[in-house]
Formats: C-alpha cells, sequence, structure tokens
C-alpha cells in the first residue's frame, strides 16, 4: 500500500535559521508530490509540484525552495527563515486518476 | 469568491449533538476529499468521495455532484472530535476550503 511520511510533525526556529522539511513516499514510483502552506486563519495554498526527480514548479514567490532529489522524495527549504514563513506545511502525492494522499503535515514556528 | 466554500466558519457544538459541515464547490471535480486537522496541526485524512455516502464510525459524508455540495456529518459529538475540518477538491488540481473549526464541549 502507499503510504506518506512527513517530518519533523513540529519545529521552532529562530529567524535567519535554515529549513529542511521532508517528505517520504513508499508504494509508488514516479508520483507527482506536492507542498501546500496553511498560514494562520486562510486555507492551504500550493507552493511547490514535482512531477519527477529534479523538476520543480514554484506556484507563489517565497522565502522557499523545493528539491527532488530521488523519486520518492520531497524536501522544502530555506536558507534563512523569515517570521512570516511560520505556517502548517503539508505534504501530498498522486493526483490524476490515482487522488491525493497526504501527510501529516509540519507546524513551523518562526520565531 | 474562493472555488471551495465551508460553513460555517466556526462552530461549537454541546458534546452528543449531531453536527453537519458543509462544503460548496464551483469548479469540476474528479473527487472530494474531507481532512481532520488536530489541534497540533496533524492532518488525517477522513474521507475521499466522488458519489454517494461513505460511513466511518461516527463520521458520515454525503456529495452531490449535481448541486456540487458535499456534507460531513457527525453522530454524537464528542470533545475529541474539535478539530478544524478541511473539504478539498480534485480537478486538475487539489483546492481547499479554509476548513471549519468545531469545538465540543462537555
Amino acid at each position: 500500500s502507499q503510504t506518506i511520511h512527513q517530518w519533523p510533525a513540529t519545529l521552532v526556529q529562530p529567524v535567519g535559521s535554515p529549513l529542511s522539511l521532508e517528505c517520504t513516499v513508499e508504494g509508488t514510483s514516479n508520483p507527482n508530490l506536492y507542498w501546500y502552506r496553511q498560514a494562520a486563519g486562510r486555507g492551504l495554498q500550493l507552493l511547490f509540484y514535482s512531477v519527477g526527480i529534479g523538476q520543480i514548479s514554484s506556484e507563489v514567490p517565497q522565502n522557499l525552495s523545493a528539491s527532488r532529489p530521488q523519486d520518492r522524495q520531497f524536501i522544502l527549504s530555506s536558507k534563512k527563515l523569515l517570521l512570516s514563513d511560520s505556517g502548517f506545511y503539508l505534504c501530498a502525492w498522486g493526483g490524476g486518476s490515482r487522488g491525493y494522499t497526504f501527510g501529516s503535515g509540519t507546524r513551523l514556528t518562526v520565531v | 469568491k474562493n472555488e471551495v466554500e465551508q460553513s460555517p466558519q466556526n462552530l461549537t457544538a454541546q458534546e452528543g449533538e449531531f453536527i453537519t459541515i458543509n462544503c460548496s464547490y464551483s469548479v469540476g471535480i474528479s473527487a472530494l476529499h474531507w481532512l481532520q486537522q488536530h489541534p497540533g496541526g496533524g492532518i488525517v485524512s477522513l474521507f475521499m468521495l466522488s458519489s454517494g455516502k461513505k460511513k466511518h464510525g461516527r463520521l458520515i459524508a454525503t456529495i452531490n455532484i449535481q448541486e456540487k455540495h458535499s456534507s460531513l456529518h457527525i453522530t454524537a459529538s464528542h470533545p475529541r472530535d474539535s478539530a478544524v475540518y478541511i473539504c478539498a477538491v480534485e480537478d486538475n488540481d487539489m483546492r481547499f476550503g479554509a476548513g471549519t473549526r468545531l469545538t465540543v464541549k462537555p
């Protein structure tokens, strides 16, 4: 069966520090992978999606970047966090006829 | 106007009450999801449906494709049901509602 792992579940980081959130999937190959963010009081917004290794599309300009070093690994990064980067980050895979599967999310607080 | 509208935004209920959360959407979809976000932020996928009705324990989800509307029902609500419930629809992309914050008081 297909599963998706996202970690960490919560993270507190100081302003200016780097960020790395990781998402991995099991039980599937060549998945479409997605990073979403939910800012306080708002709905989830697509940040990045990837249809294959090294292929990243960005939906909104921001202080974040994404990478896909392996087929089943999707990483969300920042070199220097801003206070406005605080929020809830959600990884997902799938789309199309297979539907979507969601990670459990990461609550990031930048202090 | 958002493509996915949820109502109500906030809901407070007494333990044992029957809860209904509504989701309306304006795009053609291939599936609709109901997600539960716990106070700590963790997401749990409750239902994925493209027609009819699904039931899991005290939770029931229905969808009317013609009316572009879905409802999530919770029977015999309990304080542990307190969470944010998010409706999300799939077409070529995933589109999310803003969520309904449910508080169930003992």
